[in-house]
């Protein structure tokens, strides 16, 4: 099955800066990347996501990339703020396939006002 | 809110109990898969089913079972209780395998084992 793999666990940056998560997958038939965002107590909520046909995806201050080759994507959070800290999940699965979605361990990221 | 709904939202027992918690997914959603977050951890996938059949199983110990009825909610029953079964429980719906493969996860039922 898929394994997903997901670094750094936790994140520090200053208000303002750039933050990079990175995961890995080992399914190379996966073709379906989301990242969620999940606040503290609360629900893991769907912030982006991507598909293998594309090998980046923005939305505002948000992006992912993706290489299939090497079978790792990223989440980019550009100008960060406080309200970004949260701890934030990728996973993999193959799309419109009916199986399970397999996560990565988290990445806690902290922005520092 | 992502309209699947979770009840309770607080569950406090004793070791070797037993519980039920209970999932509706969003409308027209057939997919339901059941997650475990314990303190500081990720999303361990437990079980997923579709349209009453299960499709796919994760680290669910035996202890545990799940089930779809006819109207599509789930409820995910976990018994002899241990304190390590201490975790958030999240269910989670999609449109799968028809339409997008979004999950949209409930507000979670927090279980406390004493």
């Amino acid at each position: 099955g898929e394994n997903v793999e997901q670094h750094p666990s936790t994140l520090s940056v200053q208000e303002g800066d750039s933050a990079v998560i990175k995961c890995t997958y080992s399914d190379s038939a996966s073709n379906y990347f989301p990242w969620y965002k999940q606040e503290l107590g609360k629900r893991p909520q769907l912030i982006i996501d991507i598909r293998s046909n594309v090998g980046e995806k923005k939305d505002q201050r948000i992006a992912v990339t993706l290489n299939k080759t090497a079978k790792h994507f990223s989440l980019h959070i550009t100008e960060t703020q406080p309200e970004d800290s949260a701890v934030y999940f990728c996973a993999a699965k193959r799309a419109h396939n009916n199986n399970d979605m397999r996560f990565g361990a988290g990445t806690r990221l902290t922005v520092k006002p | 809110d992502s309209g699947v709904t979770q009840t309770p939202k607080h569950l406090i027992t004793a070791t070797g109990q037993r519980v039920t918690l209970r999932c509706s997914p969003r409308s027209g959603d057939l997919s339901v898969y059941w997650y475990q977050q314990s303190l500081d951890q990720g999303l361990q996938f437990l079980i997923q089913y579709y349209n009453g059949e299960e499709r796919a199983k994760g680290n669910i110990l035996e202890r545990f079972s799940a089930q779809q009825f006819p109207d599509l909610h789930s409820e995910l029953n976990l018994s002899s209780l241990e304190l390590g079964d201490s975790a958030l429980y999240f269910c989670a719906s999609s449109q799968e395998p028809a339409g997008g493969d979004e999950q949209f996860f409930g507000p979670g039922t927090r279980l406390t084992v004493l």
